[in-house]
């Protein structure tokens, strides 16, 4: 089946600009999960839905950044007035969140840079 | 908050060597996972260790967890070109979001 798609897989943008990244979890996976992923580092822990609701947004770096989960499939990172501090590769995964196991499974990810 | 910490970073081997990553965290957790990544492609799941004394094997790839000691190791056998890739441990800080080591990037040399 399908997996985890994220769009765009590129976004250059300005300096102060607004960006929108995609995430479309895989069909039937309760959780969604936001992770940034800079150069040589580790995914680093954004955002996580449960359903519609954001179950922990602690990951958050300020209020520029925010995410929506309307119907608890698809979900929309916003980004406004983007830094160039914000250019990193934006990962989403999803999981059943059922079972002992509860793998995370990842999209490809949105390169971002921001000139 | 929780710490996940790899050593080493970096790691360079000859083909046909053994060696270890670790993974070390600083709470409590009952659930640790390692990925892999390749160049420019997105995370995909090797192993998950569900409770102390876990021990999952994959071809040349061991992994163990010791949830007393908050530790889990990565073990490569008989090194092979294709297991050059990046390697994270993630671990469950129980409430079904995961928090990342940096990361061990392994190049295995002919």
């Amino acid at each position: 089946g399908a997996g985890v798609s994220q769009t765009p897989s590129n976004k250059v943008t300005e300096k102060g600009k607004y960006v929108e990244l995609r995430c479309d979890p895989i069909s039937g996976h309760t959780a969604l999960y936001w992770y940034r992923q800079s150069l040589g580092q580790g995914p680093e822990f954004l955002i996580y839905f449960q359903g519609t609701g954001a179950a922990d947004d602690s990951g958050l770096p300020n209020d520029r950044f925010f995410a929506v989960r309307p119907e608890g499939s698809v979900s929309t990172l916003k980004i406004q007035r983007t830094e160039r501090g914000d250019s990193a590769v934006y990962l989403c995964a999803s999981s059943p969140n059922t079972g002992e196991k509860n793998i995370q499974y990842f999209g490809a990810g949105t390169r971002l840079s921001v000139l | 908050e929780l710490k996940v910490e790899q050593n080493p970073l970096f790691l360079s081997m000859q083909e046909g060597k053994n060696y270890t990553i670790y993974c070390n965290y600083s709470t409590t957790s009952d659930r640790l996972y390692w990925y892999r990544q390749d160049p420019g492609k997105s995370l995909e799941s090797l192993f998950v260790l569900l409770s102390n004394g876990a021990v999952k094997q994959e071809g040349r790839l061991m992994a163990s967890l010791d949830t007393k000691a908050r530790l889990s190791t990565l073990h490569i056998t008989a090194a092979v070109h294709d297991l050059s890739a990046t390697y994270f441990c993630a671990v469950d800080r129980g409430n079904n979001d995961m928090r990342f080591g940096a990361g061990t990037r392994l190049t295995v040399k002919p």
